[in-house]
């Protein structure tokens, strides 16, 4: 079994829409977790950083931990043709530098 | 917030030539880095752990005579792709995190390998 799961998708949605993108993990050590945004032919870029359970909103932006289920989602309000890339789920242990990632799902809001 | 730069953002070399990538922590101290490799459409890859003033830690598979990872500084960390070859060509990837932080990425280095 995966440390991490994610539906790798594609997802397309029409603009305006609310997208809700999922990861599930199997190991209950995880504390922190992040999503990241991933335009093609770029790195990576941070978007969302929570520890524990709970939620967090920046924005359009809301992420939600549920440790209890071992489920993570990010939500995307009012979804713009810009939010169209590739996310990927990522979380790690309270200690130490090991980080482990989903398979990204690719997402297409169209106009 | 935290930056990392990774230079050059895309190369191309001829086959047998060996090509180096930069991988820097801009406004903060990273004594471990990462780096990734990437083919289309597919998720991060983790090739290998770089740690400050001692040797690399390689994933299985990875060829750590190939890839040679140097890490001299708290703040740089070189990938050194030798001897490349056509099946080399992909999208290399850096990332650090300052402390108990989330890791921040460099913007990727595309390398084709003619």
């Amino acid at each position: 079994q995966k440390e991490v799961e994610q539906d790798p998708g594609p997802l397309s949605v029409p603009e305006g829409a609310i997208v809700s993108l999922n990861c599930t993990y199997s190991n209950s050590a995880f504390q922190y977790f992040m999503w990241y945004r991933q335009y093609s032919r770029k790195g990576p870029e941070l978007l969302m950083y929570t520890y524990s359970s709970g939620n967090k909103e920046d924005g359009r932006f809301t992420a939600q931990v549920d440790k209890s289920s071992k489920y993570i989602s990010l939500f995307i309000r009012d979804s713009q043709p810009s939010d169209s890339a590739t996310y990927l789920c990522a979380m790690s242990r309270i200690t130490g530098n090991q980080f482990y990632f989903g398979t990204g799902t690719s997402l297409t809001v169209i106009p | 917030g935290a930056v990392v730069s990774q230079h050059p953002s895309w190369v191309i070399c001829k086959s047998g030539t060996s090509v180096k990538i930069e991988c820097r922590s801009l406004d903060f101290q990273a004594t471990t880095m990462f780096w990734y490799r990437q083919f289309p459409k597919q998720s991060l890859m983790l090739m290998a752990t770089s740690n400050e003033g001692s040797k690399a830690t390689y994933e299985q598979g990875v060829e750590k005579d190939k890839f040679l990872i140097n890490h001299a500084s708290l703040t740089l960390s070189t990938l050194t792709v030798t001897s490349a070859h056509p099946e080399d060509s992909s999208f290399y990837i850096c990332s650090a995190s300052p402390g108990n932080s989330p890791l921040h990425f460099g913007n990727g280095t595309r390398l084709t390998v003619t």
